[in-house]
């Protein structure tokens, strides 16, 4: 069975830091996608960046990258220059390619960023 | 484009009462999913839709909880009788196919509140 591990329940950070979000994976699977998706407090879940396994180019957007160790199933998340608008859940989150099997999900993390 | 509607927001019902949610996905999304997250956790999916038609509803409740979506396109989801395991948010979202890179679209969520 495929399980998703974020093993840092609350980080908090100065402003204008980097933190890096912590992401374990299992799967006997070759082929997946994976995902970032940040909650804001009493605000709806948005994608923050996705990676699909066979790119060993690892995403990036804007302030947004991801480090991905295939090898290690590890999927970290790197937040450059935080604002204190990624004040959120984190939620790391792993899907089999090309089938319907559901998203599975990490317990996730709660980041906040300080003035 | 508009975004996943629900409706209500916040509920709070007795327990062996019932509740209905409602949720209006992107339109053209052909994938509505139904999650549950309970506070401090990851969502956990109830069930699949594709189209009209039930993709996974393997960790839906059947005992209690139901759920429908007419004419492919919106969604109710029911649970008769609630528990007070059952106070999480009920959060919807839909996605343009169901298959492993695309992005899922949530909505805001319904609070649900059992005493």
């Amino acid at each position: 069975a495929q399980t998703v591990t974020q093993s840092q329940p609350e980080m908090s950070v100065q402003e204008a830091e980097t933190v890096t979000l912590s992401c374990t994976y299992d799967t006997s699977e070759n082929n997946y996608y994976l995902f970032w998706y940040k909650q804001p407090p009493s605000r709806q879940m948005i994608l923050v960046i996705r990676q699909e396994a066979y790119k060993q180019q690892n995403a990036t957007e804007n302030r947004f990258s991801v480090n991905f160790q295939k090898a290690a199933k590890s999927f970290s998340l790197k937040i450059s220059d935080s604002q204190l608008g990624d004040t959120a859940m984190y939620f790391c989150a792993f899907r089999i390619m090309d089938s319907n099997y559901q998203l599975i999900w990490g317990a996730g993390t709660k980041l906040i960023i300080k003035p | 484009e508009a975004g996943v509607a629900q409706s209500p927001r916040y509920k709070i019902i007795e327990k062996r009462q019932s509740v209905a949610f409602w949720c209006n996905p992107i339109s053209g999304h052909a994938t509505l999913y139904w999650y549950q997250q309970i506070l401090g956790q990851g969502p956990k999916l109830l069930i699949q839709f594709q189209n009209n038609g039930v993709v996974d509803d393997s960790q839906l409740p059947k005992d209690r909880f139901s759920a429908e979506r007419l004419k492919g396109v919106d969604s109710t989801l029911k649970i008769q009788p609630a528990k007070l395991e059952d106070s999480a948010v009920y959060l919807c979202a839909s996605s343009l196919y169901g298959t492993g890179w695309y992005e899922q679209y949530f909505g805001p969520g319904t609070r649900l509140t059992v005493t």
